[in-house]
């Protein structure tokens, strides 16, 4: 079965820090991708960042980076340098290739930057 | 740059009574995707959508539930007979491709209340 972890239901952090969001997985098939999307209080899901299982070097898009663990099976998002409006629900995903084109979701981390 | 939009943003039904959510995925995609997220939890597959036929669906999406493309542009998601748990916020989503290009892009949501 296919399994998405967020262990953390809120998370701080000072603005201008960087901040990192957790996410383990689980899955036998060797062919998956991984999803950050953000959700603000107005409720919309941003798509942030993907990484393929067979990427060889971490994805970053600006400010977000993924640090994708294969043996530990984790995809923690690693925001730099916060800002008030990175405040946010963060939901990470996956999609296994063998099982189609669905999405397994994490249930969120909820993101207060401080300032 | 291109979104998916939905409409309507919000809606408000009656326990019992039929409701189409509308959807008009980005121009070029090809999969076509309906999830909800029940207010304080994680976003969960519905149904995928290619090639004018479902080709995967999860347990929720029950004979209450279909999909429709009824023209080029847009993509319906219909509730036969709404029940109080159907309240939730409703994502469609495209995606250019399978397994080339899986990012999978959301709209905005309808969020649905059954009274």
């Amino acid at each position: 079965a296919q399994k998405i972890t967020q262990t953390q239901p809120g998370m701080f952090v000072q603005e201008k820090e960087a901040v990192t969001l957790d996410c383990t997985y689980d899955t036998s098939d060797p062919s998956y991708g991984l999803f950050w999307y953000k959700q603000p209080s107005s409720g919309e899901m941003i798509f942030l960042i993907y990484q393929g299982s067979y990427d060889q070097q971490n994805a970053t898009e600006g400010r977000y980076s993924l640090n994708f663990q294969k043996a530990r099976k984790s995809a923690n998002l690693v925001i730099s340098a916060s800002q008030l409006g990175d405040s946010a629900m963060y939901f990470c995903a996956m999609r296994v290739s063998n099982t189609g084109n669905q999405f397994y979701f994490g249930t969120g981390t909820s993101l207060t930057v401080i300032p | 740059e291109p979104e998916v939009t939905q409409t309507p943003s919000h809606q408000v039904t009656q326990m019992g009574q039929e409701v189409i959510l509308r959807c008009v995925p980005i121009s070029n995609h090809l999969y076509f995707y309906w999830y909800r997220q029940i207010l304080g939890q994680k976003v969960e597959f519905l149904v995928s959508f290619y090639n004018n036929e479902i080709s995967e669906k999860s347990e929720i999406f029950d004979d209450q539930f279909s999909v429709e493309r009824p023209d080029g542009s847009n993509f319906t998601l219909k509730i036969r007979s709404t029940k109080l748990e159907d309240s939730a916020m409703y994502f469609c989503a495209s995606s250019l491709a399978g397994n080339q290009d899986p990012t999978q892009y959301f709209g905005p949501g309808t969020r649905l209340l059954v009274l």
